[in-house]
C-alpha cells in the first residue's frame, strides 16, 4: 500500500491564481481531511468528508474548495490565492472517528 | 482561548534524559488523546493513543492522561538523538457524541524536541 499520497510536493503561486491540491489513499478509509499546519499554530482542520459524496468545513475554511467524488481522492482547491495561504498542507485519512489518522508527507505552498 | 494548549519550546536536554510534553485541554467531551511525531519536512505520524484517563506505556514512551485535570503528558525515558522531532498532542470527543464538528481532530500547536549527543 501507498498509504496517503499528496502532489505536489512543492508549489509557488502568484497572488490570484488558483491550483488543485491533490490527496489519494488507497487504505478504503472513508474519512479523509485537509490541515493547514503554521509556525505556532499547530495543525488547523480546513475541510473534512465523512464519505464519498459529503464534505464539511473546519476549522479555517475560507478560500478553500473541496469535493469527493470517490472514496480514494479528496482534492483541495484554492479559488484564488493569497499569500496568506502560504503553508504547508497536510492530507490525512482514518478508518473512523475513533481510529488513527494516517497522513501524507506534504505539499510546501507559496504565494507571492 | 484555544481549545488545546502546548507549549512550543523549543525544548534541548541532554541525551539520556527523561522528557516530559505537556498539553491541557478546555472540552469535557474529548476523551480519545493521541500523540504524534513529527520529523522535519515529514507528515505526522502516530506515536500514542488512549482512551479517558489512565497510563499508557510503549517501550521508552509512557502517555498520562489526567481528565480531572483536563491535563496529558508524555514521558520519554532514556531519551535518543532519533527522539528530535516535534511532538504533537491530539484529541477528539466519543463517536457517539452527535454534534456538528464533534469528530474532529484537535491539535495542540506542537511542542519541538532537540536531543543533544
Amino acid at each position: 500500500n501507498a498509504g496517503v499520497t499528496q502532489t505536489p510536493k512543492f508549489q509557488v503561486l502568484k497572488t490570484g491564481q488558483s491550483m488543485t491540491l491533490q490527496c489519494a489513499q488507497d487504505m478504503n478509509h472513508e474519512y479523509m481531511s485537509w490541515y493547514r499546519q503554521d509556525p505556532g499554530m499547530g495543525l488547523r482542520l480546513i475541510h473534512y468528508s465523512v464519505g464519498a459524496g459529503i464534505t464539511d468545513q473546519g476549522e479555517v475554511p475560507n478560500g478553500y474548495n473541496v469535493s469527493r467524488s470517490t472514496t480514494e481522492d479528496f482534492p483541495l482547491r484554492l479559488l484564488s490565492a493569497a499569500p496568506s495561504q502560504t503553508s504547508v498542507y497536510f492530507c490525512a485519512s482514518t478508518q473512523g472517528p475513533a481510529r488513527e489518522q494516517f497522513f501524507g508527507p506534504g505539499t510546501r505552498l507559496t504565494v507571492l | 482561548q484555544k481549545e488545546v494548549e502546548q507549549d512550543p519550546g523549543p525544548l534541548s536536554v541532554p541525551e539520556g534524559a527523561i522528557v516530559s510534553l505537556n498539553c491541557t485541554y478546555s472540552n469535557s467531551a474529548f476523551q480519545y488523546f493521541m500523540w504524534y511525531r513529527q520529523y522535519s519536512r515529514k507528515g505526522p505520524e502516530l506515536l500514542m493513543y488512549t482512551y479517558s484517563s489512565g497510563n499508557k506505556e510503549d517501550g521508552r514512551f509512557t502517555a498520562q492522561v489526567d481528565k480531572s485535570s483536563k491535563y496529558i503528558s508524555l514521558f520519554i525515558r532514556d531519551s535518543q538523538p532519533s527522539d528530535s522531532a516535534t511532538y504533537l498532542c491530539a484529541m477528539r470527543s466519543h463517536p457517539s457524541i452527535i454534534i456538528q464538528g464533534a469528530q474532529k481532530l484537535v491539535f495542540g500547536q506542537g511542542t519541538r524536541l532537540t536531543i543533544n549527543p
